[in-house]
């Protein structure tokens, strides 16, 4: 059955280091979708890319975080320096397409931790 | 701005019984809303998605509805077991298919 893959599961970093997270979607969707979610919070939008191209990143905080989709396939999300309050599940999903019938499937997510 | 609330935030109840889970949503302008399934510690599971223009949808033993013009939706989980037990989320999406979520329940079924 496909999946969306995301890497790595976990992530322990100290405050003000770099981190990077990567997702690939599966394969087809054209739609992929960046979230953080806060522990006994529900998930927020960070980005959504169409292929290559942002859709929408007005949640992302461009100061510190940074997703790019270059080829319109797999996705990295960067934070550059980590900060405490970054501390927080991260979660890709993807979707055949932005259109309002699609179905969003997510992956199973990185645990960041930042010290 | 789209809110999403949950009710109630945690509910525990013994295996065997039917329970409802609510959902309800400020902008009532929604294309679709989804239900998922949160384990602790991973990612979501998608359970059923219902289109504006449905009233429910069923899978198995779940059983989702939707009122939209008054802004809520209620999952029904019939004959509870304890595998049953997690966090379920709703979400509702706009046009663009962004999904705004709800702050989950947390179930615990009790053998």
């Amino acid at each position: 059955e496909a999946e969306v893959a995301q890497s790595p599961r976990y992530k322990i970093t100290e405050k003000s280091q770099a981190v990077a997270f990567w997702c690939d979607p599966i394969s087809g969707h054209a739609t992929l979708y960046w979230y953080r979610q806060i522990l006994g919070q529900g998930p927020e939008l960070l980005v959504q890319f169409q292929d290559e191209s942002v859709v929408d990143d007005s949640q992302l905080p461009k100061d510190r975080f940074s997703a790019e989709r270059l080829k319109g396939v797999d996705s990295t999300l960067k934070i550059q320096p980590a900060e405490l309050g970054d501390s927080a599940m991260y979660l890709c999903a993807s979707s055949l397409d932005k259109g309002v019938a699609n179905e969003q499937f997510f992956g199973p997510g990185t645990r960041l931790t930042v010290l | 701005k789209q809110e999403v609330t949950q009710i109630p935030a945690a509910l525990s109840v013994p295996e065997g019984e039917n329970l409802v889970l609510n959902c309800s949503f400020t902008d009532s302008a929604i294309y679709n809303l989804q239900w998922f399934r949160q384990d602790p510690g991973k990612g979501l599971t998608s359970l059923l998605l219902i289109q504006s223009s449905q009233r429910e949808q069923t899978s198995g033993r779940l059983n989702a509805s939707l009122d939209k013009s008054s802004g809520r939706s209620t999952l029904y989980i019939a004959a509870s077991q304890p595998g049953d037990s997690a966090t379920y989320l709703c979400a509702v999406s706009n046009a663009g298919n962004m999904l705004t979520f709800g702050g989950g329940t947390r179930l615990m079924v009790k053998p």
